[in-house]
Order: structure tokens, then C-alpha cells, then sequence
């Protein structure tokens, strides 16, 4: 079973600022199978990115993921007041088949 | 208009059954994967099973296999989950999403769940 590791647990960051969050897999996936999610207080996940760099249909241009492996990243280039919130990987390994988050990232106004 | 609804969501005894329900809308149901996936109170997302588009394969979570049942009916475009021997740390919120391609692009208001006695 992958293991999703995110880092840093908590991000204290200033509007405007860049933003750069970590997630690590115990063992390389696909590309394919990679995804970024976000989600405020009260509210359900949205996605961010799929396929490690896709954005979803409406999502800034300001997120951005990159990637391959067993590492993933996803950036901020500019952080909007509406951007704090916990951020949360995920991928699929379709040979068991499982889906797996990472344990997220929160993005606190510094 | 919020293409996944779900309802359902109670609280139930330990050892207790419930089903939880999903009304689709808005996109092509009958040829998409569906997924339930929780979060515990202050918790991050796990996902719970899976069932692919005409409900001829599913999977589950090692955590709910042989208690849960996904399923799903077309004609009408809801997917469900029981859940039976449900336990103290089944309390959660149960989200309701649409698969696209091993990501999800739609997940439902979230419908709770808490086990208790």
C-alpha cells in the first residue's frame, strides 16, 4: 500500500507570498494517478489538479503541480486571502485497487 | 445546481446498520465511477469503497471490508453504502464523489454519521 507523506504539516505564509507544498509517495506512482485538493472550514474538498499538473475547469492560474515519482508538488505563486486553507494529496494505484490521501497540509495567514 | 446529494446520515448504536444515499444530477451518472470517502471529526479524508460505472466492480477499504456495501442503481441515479457492525470510530462524515480518471471532480455536501451509544 503507498503511503502519502505531506509536508510541511502546517505553512504560516503572508498574502501574496509563494506557497509550496510537499507530498511524498512510499513508492513511485503515475503521474496519471495524482491529485490536489482543497478545502476550507464547513466545506467539502474541491479539486485543484489532477494528473499532477491539470488544473480543474475554473481553478487559478496561480496553482500549479508539478512532479514524477515519489515526489509531487503543488504551488501557489501568489497567495489570495480566499487561498488558507488544508490542502491534501491523493492517487490511485490501480492494481489493488486503492485510493490513498496524504494526511494534508494547512495553510494558515501568517 | 450541486450535482451530488447525499442523505441518510445518523446516529446509530454501535453494532448498528445505516445506508447512506446519493442523488447524482448533472453529468452523465451511468458511465462514471463513484466513491464514498469520510472524515472524522478534525480528521483528513479517507477513502471508504469504490464501484465502477454498470456496478460490476467494487472495492473497499480494508477498515470497512465485509461491513460496508457499495452499490448503485442507474435508472435512477443514486449510489448507496451500507453499512452495518458499525463501530465507535466509523463516525465520520460521508462524502459522496464522482471519479474522473482516479481524482475526484465532484464530491458531495458530506452527510454525518456518528456511532454512539
Amino acid at each position: 500500500e503507498i503511503v502519502l507523506t505531506q509536508s510541511p504539516g502546517t505553512l504560516s505564509l503572508s498574502p501574496g507570498e509563494r506557497a509550496t507544498l510537499s507530498c511524498r509517495a512510499s513508492q513511485s506512482v503515475s503521474s496519471s494517478s495524482l491529485a490536489w485538493y482543497q478545502q476550507k472550514p464547513g466545506q467539502a474538498p474541491r479539486v485543484l489538479i489532477f494528473a499532477a499538473f491539470n488544473r480543474a475547469t475554473g481553478i487559478p492560474d496561480r496553482f500549479s503541480g508539478s512532479g514524477s515519482g515519489t515526489d509531487f508538488t503543488l504551488t501557489i505563486s501568489r497567495l489570495e486571502p480566499e487561498d488558507f486553507a488544508v490542502y491534501y494529496c491523493q492517487q490511485y494505484d490501480s492494481s489493488l485497487p486503492m485510493y490513498t490521501f496524504g494526511q494534508g497540509t494547512r495553510l494558515d495567514i501568517k | 445546481e450541486v450535482p451530488l446529494v447525499e442523505s441518510g446520515g445518523d446516529l446509530v448504536q454501535p453494532g448498528g446498520s445505516l445506508r447512506l444515499s446519493c442523488a447524482a444530477s448533472g453529468f452523465p451518472f451511468h458511465v462514471s465511477w463513484m466513491h464514498w470517502i469520510r472524515q472524522a471529526p478534525g480528521k483528513g479524508l479517507v477513502w471508504v469503497s469504490r464501484i465502477t460505472s454498470d456496478g460490476s466492480e467494487v472495492s473497499y477499504a480494508d477498515f470497512v471490508k465485509g461491513r460496508f456495501t457499495i452499490s448503485r442503481d442507474n435508472a435512477k441515479n443514486m449510489v448507496y453504502l451500507q453499512m452495518s457492525r458499525l463501530r465507535v470510530e466509523d463516525t465520520a462524515i460521508y462524502y459522496c464523489a464522482k471519479d474522473y480518471f482516479g481524482s475526484i471532480e465532484y464530491w458531495g455536501q458530506g452527510t454525518p454519521v456518528i456511532v454512539s451509544s
